[in-house]
């Protein structure tokens, strides 16, 4: 079965410009939680949606939001770039832990953003 | 102190030697996961945990609740698993995860 779809894999943006980056998770999955990776912080959630709701989110500034569709997927979009925002972000999708079908995150190969 | 706390943070063995990597955390969990990120950034999901031991091919996993620790294990190690590996923990209604700062494990021919 397809594994969860980042899109895109690279990413380069300026400065004061904004992005928007994609996840489709696995099918049947209704939660999607996105989280940032860089190497002075490491990974750190960001938010995450179910049923199209986002139900927890971060320590992260306003600039970052997010949203999840009826079909599941997932947008996260970054307004006004920094530099510091030059990271790699991924997704990860599961059923939910209430579901008795749960058995543990699947993660995309995320999207590596560089801000210049 | 962060809420997970993994050591070694490196890690460098020779081929066929067994591996342990520790994670210890602060906090209540529902679960406590261990992931594997190779270079090219993907993470996968090797085990999920709320007790006792899992076991899949030479990786074991083994958690002790009171004593807030897990670790992961690999036997007779094998180049391939050249990779950073994360421990993760989990809380019921949450589905937020909390990372540990990750171990690089190189495995030497």
């Amino acid at each position: 079965k397809a594994g969860v779809t980042q899109t895109p894999r690279y990413l380069i943006k300026t400065r004061g410009q904004q992005v928007t980056l994609s996840c489709s998770p696995i099918s049947g999955h209704r939660s999607v939680s996105w989280y940032q990776q860089t190497p002075g912080q490491g990974l750190q959630f960001l938010f995450e949606y179910f049923s199209e709701t986002q139900r927890n989110k971060g320590n992260f500034p306003g600039r970052f939001s997010g949203r999840q569709f009826s079909n599941s997927r997932s947008e996260m979009n970054v307004s006004t770039l920094e530099l510091g925002d030059s990271a790699l972000y991924l997704c990860a999708s599961s059923f939910g832990q209430g579901s008795r079908f749960f058995y543990g995150y699947t993660f995309g190969s995320g999207t590596r953003l560089t801000v210049v | 102190k962060n809420e997970v706390e993994q050591s070694p943070q490196n890690l460098t063995a020779q081929e066929g030697e067994f591996i342990t990597i520790n994670c210890s955390y602060s906090v209540g969990i529902s679960a406590l996961h261990w992931l594997q990120q190779h270079p090219g950034g993907g993470i996968v999901s090797l085990f999920m945990l709320s007790s006792g031991k899992k076991k899949h091919g030479r990786l074991i996993a083994t958690i002790n609740i009171q004593e807030k620790h897990s670790s992961l294990h690999i036997t007779a190690s094998h180049p391939r698993d050249s990779a950073v590996y994360i421990c993760a923990v989990s809380n019921f209604g949450n589905e937020k995860l909390t990372f540990g700062t990750g171990t690089r494990l190189t495995i030497i021919p």
